[in-house]
């Protein structure tokens, strides 16, 4: 079975503090992803990375930024933490394939509190 | 933004009636069609994947794929009380990302 791991399954942070979330995936997956999920607003792409030290970004970038040093870790920075980014964080890998995309594997979430 | 809607909900269902969930999606060049289920407080998990027209069945639960009128259906035969969740549809960009659907929400009541 695929394991996402994220290091932390909740997190309480203050305004403007760096904040870091880190995921890593044992199943030697190319794709990397980090998505946030707020009522009513579904699952919403923040930043996505398809090889080592590649990004790209999603639908809501702004105040985030990753890192992705080594294929099995993909880090979401938050550079200065606000209360609006208060929300359910996860990460997901797949393998890469051709037209059709595979299934991601989700982690199981860090809920960080801004305050 | 691609967009990908799912009916509201939240969906009732007795024990033992088949659930139906259905979604909606605007990319025309889509190819890859998921249904994750998610449990309050928990992460997504992958049901079910359908890549071609037509249905696909894996147990209790048929996806029924129809790519002109631009459709997905998840059909969950004799519910059970442990299949209330949230169920999230996703669909691939013609740029290989996922988008999801907002979720519909099914409680089965015994």
């Amino acid at each position: 079975d695929v394991k996402v791991t994220q290091s932390s399954r909740y997190l309480v942070k203050r305004t403007g503090e760096k904040v870091f979330l880190e995921c890593v995936q044992d199943m030697d997956h190319e794709n990397m992803f980090w998505y946030r999920q707020d009522p009513g607003l579904g699952l919403r792409l923040i930043y996505f990375s398809y090889d080592v030290k590649m990004k790209e970004k999603g639908d809501i970038p702004e105040g985030y930024s990753v890192s992705r040093e080594k294929k099995e870790r993909f880090s979401l920075i938050l550079e200065s933490a606000s209360t609006n980014q208060t929300s359910m964080y996860l990460c997901a890998s797949s393998i890469p394939t051709g037209v059709s995309i595979s299934p991601l594997h989700f982690g199981n979430g860090t809920r960080l509190t801004v305050t | 933004q691609k967009e990908v809607e799912q009916n509201s909900g939240p969906l009732s269902v007795p024990e033992g009636a088949i659930a139906s969930l259905n979604c909606t999606y605007s990319d025309r060049g889509s190819q890859s069609f998921f249904w994750y289920r998610q449990y309050s407080g928990k992460s997504p998990e992958l049901i079910m994947f359908i890549y071609s027209n037509g249905d696909k069945e894996d147990g209790r639960f048929t996806a029924q794929l129809n790519k002109a009128s631009q459709y997905v259906s998840l059909l969950i035969r004799d519910s059970q009380p442990s299949d209330s969740a949230t169920y999230l549809c996703a669909v691939s960009s013609t740029l290989g990302r996922l988008y999801f659907g907002r979720g519909t929400q099914l409680t089965v009541w015994p």
